[in-house]
């Protein structure tokens, strides 16, 4: 079975923390996709990234890295130097080589006061 | 390109009556998907089509759900009788796995709201 677990409900940080998001998953599938996508307060889900089962290799992009570790599952998102606009939910999703859909995560909702 | 365009974008109805949300995908997305989004449940699959043909229903809650898509360019989800406990938001998002891209874009959702 598939699943995404997003362990942190709500995180709430001062502008300029760095804050990291974690998300765990479980798949029997040696060919997988993780994403994450954001959920503004606007109500849409914007795409942010997407692994693949092998190119463990992190990513940045700007302030936002991600951490990709086949070994603990786990695929953790950073935030470095938090603003106010990153504030949303945010969910991890897997998608299996198996399956078309995506199995998301319950989501963390950042919020980032100034 | 426009990105996957969901309407109508908020709905209101009275229970008992019938539902249609449409949706038409990115241009030479060969995967669509309908997703719902609740406080309860989170964000669960409803449906998925590849090539116009429904791939997974296993998510449609039951009967009162049907969606179709006739084309490459539209699809609807029709809730037939509405009911309270489908007040949610639904998105309908589309994908070029064919073409190896694997990343689903998702519309803005439609908000419905069943009285």
């Amino acid at each position: 079975a598939q699943k995404v677990t997003q362990a942190q409900t709500e995180i709430s940080v001062v502008e300029k923390e760095d804050v990291t998001l974690d998300c765990v998953y479980e798949t029997r599938d040696t060919t997988y996709y993780l994403f994450w996508y954001k959920q503004p307060p606007s109500g849409e889900l914007v795409f942010l990234i997407r692994r693949n089962s092998f190119d463990e290799q992190n990513e940045i992009s700007g302030r936002y890295s991600w951490n990709f570790q086949k070994s603990t599952s786990s695929f953790n998102f950073t935030i470095t130097a938090s603003q106010v606009v990153d504030s949303a939910v945010y969910f991890c999703a897997l998608r299996s080589g198996s399956q078309g859909n995506l199995i998301f995560g319950k989501g963390t909702k950042l919020s980032v006061k100034p | 390109d426009a990105g996957v365009i969901q309407s109508p974008r908020h709905e209101v109805t009275e229970m008992g009556q019938e539902v249609t949300l449409r949706c038409k995908p990115i241009s030479g997305h060969d995967y669509l998907f309908w997703y719902r989004q609740t406080m309860m449940r989170g964000l669960e699959l409803l449906i998925y089509f590849n090539n116009n043909v429904p791939i997974d229903d296993s998510g449609m809650p039951e009967d009162r759900f049907s969606a179709k898509m006739p084309n490459a360019s539209f699809s609807t989800l029709k809730i037939q009788p509405s009911e309270p406990r489908d007040s949610a938001v639904y998105f309908c998002a589309s994908s070029d796995y064919s073409g190896r891209r694997e990343t689903q874009y998702f519309g803005p959702g439609t908000r419905l709201l069943v009285l």
